[in-house]
């Protein structure tokens, strides 16, 4: 089945450090979105992106669509404690309305 | 204006119960998803509908999986009977149109089913 490989799986950084994860798949995308999942919280949409070699941001967040259409990826600058959880990255096929998720990113930031 | 809302929050069965879940979508929001996650795996769909018609349900497991939505508002996930791969934690989500494109895709905070 389609499978989207995110990376890295976990990451312990201290506080005010810039942080980096992506994700890759064999296939291409229409679209990619990141998530971000807090403790028993459903997912919360961060940014989503539409067009190969969009660049987005939202606040210290940024994101990018390849542009191979088949990779994205997302940085958090200047880490903060609120930004401790688990970071999905999902794509969506055209013509279709389901999102295929990567495995996620648990994210620890150590003040 | 409420979130999607999942009930319950928890949930633990023994195998061979069974277990109904229930997601109140947005107000408004024609789409509806139901998702799974299960324990160090990725968040997988299982089905989608427009109003009360199944669009895609290509995700769901098996036969022991029935989602309904009657009457094009909240839904219902039943799994009869449980068995023990079926824990994890159920998430719904909703999302409108607008022209062409797909608009918000919120999540509810999920049903975490445990099954003994």
């Amino acid at each position: 089945g389609q499978q989207l490989n995110q990376s890295p799986q976990s990451m312990f950084i201290q506080e005010g450090e810039d942080v980096s994860m992506n994700c890759t798949s064999s296939s291409i995308f229409n679209t990619w979105l990141w998530y971000k999942q807090d403790p028993g919280e459903g997912p919360v949409l961060l940014i989503a992106l539409y067009k190969a070699g969009e660049l987005t941001s939202n606040g210290r967040l940024t994101a990018q669509f390849g542009i191979t259409r088949k990779d994205s990826f997302l940085n958090i600058s200047a880490s903060i404690p609120s930004d401790v959880g688990i970071y999905f990255c999902a794509g969506q096929k055209g013509g279709s309305e389901k999102l295929v998720f990567g495995k996620g990113t648990k994210l620890t930031v150590n003040p | 204006e409420a979130g999607v809302t999942q009930f319950p929050s928890h949930s633990v069965i023994e195998k061979g119960q069974t277990v109904t879940l229930r997601c109140d979508p947005i107000s408004g929001h024609d789409n509806l998803y139901w998702y799974r996650r299960v324990m160090g795996k990725e968040i997988k769909f299982l089905l989608h509908f427009v109003k009360e018609s199944k669009q895609d349900e290509s995700g769901m497991p098996n036969n022991r999986f029935l989602a309904e939505r009657t009457g094009g508002t909240y839904s219902t996930l039943k799994v009869q009977p449980a068995e023990l791969e079926d824990s994890g934690v159920y998430f719904c989500a909703s999302s409108y149109r607008r022209g062409q494109g797909r608009v918000g895709e919120f999540f509810g905070p999920g049903t975490r089913l445990t099954v003994l």
